[in-house]
């Protein structure tokens, strides 16, 4: 069984720029969830969504990312425009909502955005 | 609110000698505990999870964990470290009002021969 894919697995892009970053979950998981790694900092959960409604984005820095998850299929998270402090590693996790809260995340390799 | 502290940064062993990782944890109402790990170029993968039944928690690798109510504790230890422990290692808590994982900020763990 294929795991939690994300791409591109490293994004060079400059201030002001446009960037979309790819998660594709196990198949059969309701549950996404998106996480972001600042370099020094602890990892920090963004938002997730059940299927395609967003259940939770509390953690969303502000309005300049927009995340979707149209079909309850794949997501994106897409950062318009682009700033220095949305440098970071991203990750997206993945869990099928049978077990409660309780349900084990599956988590993907990451996507390194760096903003110049 | 609810919060995990990993006392270590860092955590440097010889091969063969035991791992103790150390994970102090803030929650008003009984968490989920969970020890991640994150090998170089590979993504968080679950070592082991508590979820208020047995306080001795086994998980892969030969890893384990104990639930120390009293001393707010869920420290991860292995008997004898191997080269390919070598990773960053994240203790994290699940509040029991959300889905959302909440993290330490990772013990690196170097592993020598």
């Amino acid at each position: 069984e294929a795991g939690v894919t994300q791409f591109p697995s490293h994004s060079v892009i400059e201030k002001g720029q446009t960037v979309t970053l790819r998660c594709d979950p196990i198949s059969g998981h309701d549950n996404l969830y998106w996480y972001r790694r600042v370099m020094g900092k602890e990892i920090k959960f963004l938002l997730h969504f059940v299927k395609e409604s967003k259940q939770d984005e509390s953690g969303m820095p502000n309005n300049r990312f927009l995340a979707e998850r149209t079909g309850g299929t794949y997501s994106t998270l897409k950062v318009q425009p682009a700033e220095l402090e949305d440098s970071g590693v991203y990750f997206c996790a993945s869990s099928p909502g049978t077990s409660g809260r309780a349900d084990t995340q599956y988590f993907g390799p990451g996507t390194r955005l760096t903003v110049l | 609110a609810q919060s995990v502290t990993q006392l270590d940064s860092h955590v440097s062993v010889s091969e063969g000698t035991p791992v103790l990782l150390r994970c102090n944890y803030s929650s008003s109402y009984s968490p989920s505990l969970f020890w991640y790990v994150q090998h170089p170029n590979k993504g968080l993968q679950l070592l082991l999870k508590y979820t208020s039944a047995a306080t001795l928690v086994k998980g892969i690798n030969g890893f384990e964990a104990e639930f120390k109510k009293s001393e707010t504790s869920f420290h991860l230890t292995k008997p004898s470290a191997h080269m390919s422990d070598a990773a960053e290692y994240f203790c994290v808590v699940s509040p029991w009002d959300t889905d959302k994982l909440i993290f330490g900020t990772g013990t690196r763990l170097q592993v020598f021969p």
